[in-house]
Order: structure tokens, then sequence, then C-alpha cells
């Protein structure tokens, strides 16, 4: 399809397990940006890119998450040694090419990760 | 950090009725969006607001950015079931900062 595309749609996991998510933005978009939806909240930013560079990774909670983006279009996010409080909606979103944080993000339909 | 104030939190509402919703923040944005998400799916971009002061249609919603930049509001105009989800407002500086979100729900 022609939207931002993220998988797996859910994943489950046991406490102290690295998990990787996937996010295929949509074809052209030149910014990329990962979420974290806490159940009943807005979503929290974590991490921006431009094409393949990482320009803010500000919202990261912790060093155990992970993001790369290494040929400016496919993004995985990476948790490792995941913890309860890891568990939660991660949003992908998109988007145009202009160079600008307030372009409108597309949204993909997220992750949901659950951590036993 | 940057927080944004959204209400009311729920909304109950009979269909047919008209809605109405704002956002507020302590600080200045230079863009407001206002998204709405359904369950298991990903937010949705409603409308965007580039300018103080600014009021913007889509359809039987409409928003305005208001003169403090400071906040916005969204209205929603003879609602039909389809309309039940969750609204996000979105307040944009160097990143974005969503609201914590209206419910609303409408009666049977």
């Amino acid at each position: 399809g022609a939207g931002v595309s993220q998988s797996p749609r859910y994943k489950v996991a046991k406490r102290g397990q690295d998990v990787a998510l996937r996010c295929d933005p949509i074809s052209g978009h030149v910014s990329l940006f990962w979420y974290q939806q806490a159940l009943g909240q807005g979503p929290e930013f974590l991490t921006y890119f431009q094409n393949e560079a990482q320009l803010d990774k500000s919202g990261l909670p912790s060093d155990r998450f992970f993001a790369e983006r290494p040929e400016g279009s496919v993004s995985t996010l990476k948790i490792q040694r995941t913890q309860q409080e890891d568990s939660a909606v991660y949003l992908c979103a998109s988007s145009p090419p202009r160079l600008a944080a307030d372009q409108p993000q597309h949204f993909g339909d997220g992750t949901r990760l659950s951590i036993l | 950090g940057q927080q944004l104030n959204q209400s009311p939190q729920s909304m109950f509402i009979q269909e047919g009725e008209d809605v109405s919703m704002n956002c507020t923040s302590s600080s200045i944005f230079n863009t407001w969006l206002w998204y709405k998400q359904d369950p298991g799916e990903g937010p949705v971009l409603l409308i965007a607001l580039y300018k103080a002061g600014e009021l913007t249609s889509n359809g039987r919603l409409t928003a305005q950015f208001g003169i403090t930049r400071k906040d916005s509001f969204l209205n929603i105009s003879a609602s039909i079931p389809s309309d039940v989800g969750i609204y996000f407002c979105a307040g944009v500086d160097d990143k974005i900062i969503f609201g914590k979100g209206t419910r609303l729900h409408i009666l049977p």
C-alpha cells in the first residue's frame, strides 16, 4: 500500500528479551519519527530521522532503546533487555520531502508490544 | 517540558449534536495539528493550522489556531456514528507534542 507500514502488528516478549520493530515509511518521505503511546495516553516522541541521520533522540527513555535508518528508508527500533514498563504501542510516522518538523506526519498503525 | 492540556477528556453525546473540544498550552507553538485515532490504528491527520488566528474547515470539522498561539479548538458539527474515536491535538515547535486526547462517545 501507499501508507506507512509497521511490523509486526503485535509482539509479545518475556522480560529481558530483545525486540526489533520495523517501519517502512511512505516512499520518498525524508523524515521519519518514532513515538511511544502508553494505554490511554497520546503519542510521545522518541526519535527523529532525516534520511539516514538521526537528528533528535532526546525522547528515548533509556540506553536500552536504539533506532537506526541506515539507508534512509526503512527504520528499526530496537529495545534491549525489555522491561514491563516498555509495554506500549510504538508508532512510526513519516512526512513529505520538505525538511521541516511542521510537515504533517502520516502514521502507521503501530506495533503493540506486550512484555510479560 | 512542554505539555498540552486537552479538554474534555471524554464526551458523551447524541448523534446529530455538535461537538467542541480544545487544547491549551503554557508555551507558544508555530503549528497546531488535530488528529483522530480509531482503535488499533495510528492517528490520522484531520486539520493542520499554520497561522495564528487561522480558521480552517474540513467537511464538518472546523479548527482554529488561537491568536496567542497557545491554544486551539476543534468543532464537529452534526455528529455521526463514525465520529467516535479519540481526538488528539498536537503542537509543533522543534518536535510534535501531543495532548492526551478527547474520547468521543455517541450514545445510541
